[in-house]
């Protein structure tokens, strides 16, 4: 079963250094998000792509985030200047435009 | 500011019983409702859509009252299996374009 990859399990960083998470959605899928979830609170939206731009994106995603589809598999979330409240697991997630969301195992991003 | 509220449990039900969780969302407007599962430090995965007219798969059943803005789930004849958090999703979004709002979750524990 094809399934979203996700790139590192776990990335522990400093505050304010730069990182870059990675995510292989379904091959056959357009539509991919980031969403994220700090320990013990609810999964939050961050932002969706779509044709090599997003489409729309929260309030958490702010100028420190950006999202780039750099080649025709990957997907990817960078942060930055990580701070200590960028600490949660982040999920990616791809879709074919028709409301079901796959969602990656997760990257437990951890800023120290 | 679109909330989904559930009551977070935790439920401990024998195996066999019977089990439902509700749900209640803000956005009058919104148009899509799934309900997902998230094992524990796990990604979610959807479990199943959820339909005006009701919709049932296997041992699960879920409903829909657009005027109370109320979402159920119900689950038969539970398995140790079914031990998860029970994640009730509004996409506020369209299709293509999906930003899923979620609920807390409801966390089921079946004993044996």
């Amino acid at each position: 079963e094809p399934e979203v990859t996700q790139t590192p399990s776990h990335q522990v960083t400093q505050m304010g250094q730069e990182v870059i998470l990675r995510c292989v959605p379904i091959s056959n899928h357009l539509y991919f998000y980031w969403y994220r979830q700090i320990l013990g609170q609810k999964v939050e939206f961050l932002v969706s792509f779509y044709n090599n731009e997003i489409s729309e994106k929260s309030e958490i995603f702010d100028d420190q985030f950006s999202v780039e589809r750099p080649d025709g598999s990957n997907f990817t979330l960078k942060i930055r200047s990580t701070k200590l409240e960028d600490s949660a697991m982040y999920f990616c997630a791809s879709g074919r435009g028709d409301e079901k969301l796959f969602f990656g195992s997760g990257t437990q991003l951890s800023v120290l | 500011r679109k909330e989904v509220e559930q009551d977070p449990g935790p439920f401990n039900v024998p195996e066999g019983a019977t089990v439902a969780f509700n749900c209640t969302y803000s956005n009058s407007a919104s148009q899509s409702f799934f309900w997902y599962r998230q094992d524990c430090r796990k990604e979610p995965k959807l479990l199943m859509s959820v339909y005006s007219s009701g919709n049932e798969d296997g041992r699960f059943t879920a409903q829909l009252n657009r005027a109370s803005q109320y979402i159920s789930l119900l689950i038969r004849d539970s398995k140790l299996s079914d031990s998860a958090t029970y994640l009730c999703v509004v996409n506020e979004g369209t299709f293509g374009n999906e930003k899923l709002t979620f609920g807390t979750g409801t966390r089921l524990t079946i004993i044996p």
